[in-house]
């Protein structure tokens, strides 16, 4: 049971454009979602989150949205930078007793220079 | 800015052979996580744990595994008779408190199980 999908696998995108990620949930009692930004044989390392009551949070070059009535949050990194290149995925908590995160399957973005 | 830390970095083993990954949590944090990572996969969820119990655990940590935080500062990931399947990238995670918060990872524990 996928809970937390991330629908691109592979993303490519111009240095200086915007590179915007997507994520979808099924889950209603997800409250708390976060971006992770992940290199090859290193941990996940946080980004941005967003609780439910918000619709957008920002912070710097990076722009999350929620859009709670179609389940949907999606990324928005302006400018995109060659560093930015990595595997990006969201995650979704909510209480269950322990805010598990549930993760997606992750989003590799490649920034091209 | 304060770390969570895994050792070892790699670890080979021999199937059936029982492994222990190793976390030092952030010192003030209060929940801590194991995840894992097949390769291209999913980051997966095995096991929240807290105030010494566990917490919540996935389909995938059953009897083979266990954890424990035996003095503190350390929390250990067991696998008891290790199989081919168990191949995987471990990540142990920690928190500070219940609510909204983000979750610090480690750099993980690459397993290889020959």
């Amino acid at each position: 049971d996928q809970q937390v999908k991330q629908n691109s696998p592979s993303l490519s995108v111009q240095e200086g454009r915007i590179s915007i990620l997507n994520c979808d949930y099924t889950n209603s009692m997800f409250d708390y979602f976060l971006w992770y930004k992940k290199y090859p044989a290193e941990g996940p390392t946080f980004l941005i989150s967003i609780s439910s009551i918000k619709d957008k949070n920002e912070d710097g070059r990076f722009t999350v949205f929620l859009n709670k009535s179609a389940k949907h949050l999606s990324l928005h990194i302006v400018p995109s930078q060659p560093g930015d290149s990595a595997v990006y995925f969201c995650a979704a908590s909510g209480y269950s007793g322990t805010y598990k995160y549930i993760f997606g399957t992750g989003t590799r973005l490649k920034v091209l220079a | 800015e304060p770390e969570v830390t895994q050792t070892p970095s790699h670890q080979v083993t021999q199937m059936g052979q029982e492994v222990i990954l190793r976390c030092v949590p952030i010192s003030n944090h209060l929940y801590f996580y194991w995840y894992r990572q097949i390769l291209g996969q999913k980051v997966e969820f095995l096991v929240s744990f807290y105030n010494n119990e566990i917490s919540e655990k996935s389909e995938i940590f059953d009897d083979q595994f266990s954890v424990e935080r035996p003095d503190g500062s350390n929390f250990t990931l067991k696998i008891r008779s290790t199989k081919l399947e168990d191949s995987a990238m471990y990540f142990c995670a920690s928190k500070q408190g219940v609510g909204e918060e983000k979750l610090f990872f480690g750099s993980g524990t690459q397993l290889s199980v020959l």
